[in-house]
């Protein structure tokens, strides 16, 4: 069974002080492994796609990076906009979420 | 990205009626959509896969004859959420997939916020 854990569950940062989260999968077949932002009340943001292990991806602050079993994603000077839920899903045939992190970045 | 949109964003009913919610896919053709509901400080739990011009794939146990999907289009599906009642009242979010080359990119719409009175 596919299974994605997620940690921690809640983080808090102060403004500019960086971190990880991390995302472990177990997984069939990995077909890519999807980070998203939720803010409350909205639809799951795209982030990233990582497809395979040693990838690395970057948005602004963010940066993905997979392995064979875990992905993280590092926040990089964080500001108070950042905070959110980030989720984690795997795909072997459909999206399987984490539970998530709720990170607050407080000024 | 690509861009989905729901329709309506939020809706409340009385016990007994029936909610429809739709799904757009704005700039791209999507062979497949998803439906998810989120409960409050929980993750998405899929509801069901839907494939234009077919019948969808229902999740166990989520009950088809109460929840109606409808995938008329390439661009539309709909949820149906029939003889509501106030345990159905829940956030519900659709994703749709774009083809991305050999892999598939799910893009979620802003979600539709039940409240059955």
């Amino acid at each position: 069974e596919d299974q994605v854990t997620q940690s921690p569950e809640a983080l808090r940062l102060q403004e500019g002080e960086s971190s990880s989260l991390n995302c472990s999968y177990t997984v069939s077949g990995l077909r890519g492994l999807f980070w998203y932002r939720q803010d409350p009340g909205k639809g799951p943001e795209f982030l990233f796609t990582l497809y395979s292990a040693g990838e690395e991806k970057e948005k602004e602050r963010l940066k993905a990076t997979l392995t064979k079993k875990e992905s993280f994603l590092h926040i990089t000077a964080p500001k108070p906009e950042d905070s959110a839920t980030y989720l984690c899903a795997v795909r072997p045939s459909r999206l399987t979420f984490g539970e998530g992190t709720q990170l607050t970045v407080n000024p | 990205g690509a861009v989905v949109s729901q329709h309506p964003s939020r809706v409340i009913c009385k016990s007994g009626t029936s909610v429809k919610i739709e799904c757009r896919s704005l700039d791209f053709q999507a062979t497949t959509m998803f439906w998810y509901r989120q409960f409050p400080k929980q993750s998405l739990m899929l509801m069901a896969t839907s494939n234009e011009g077919s019948k969808a794939t229902y999740e166990q146990g989520v009950e088809k004859d109460k929840f109606l999907i409808n995938h008329a289009s390439l661009t539309l599906s709909t949820l149906t959420v029939t003889s509501a009642h106030p345990e159905d009242s829940s956030f519900y979010i659709c994703s749709a997939e774009e083809r991305s080359g050999p892999y598939n990119e799910q893009f979620f719409g802003p979600g539709t916020r039940l409240t059955v009175l």
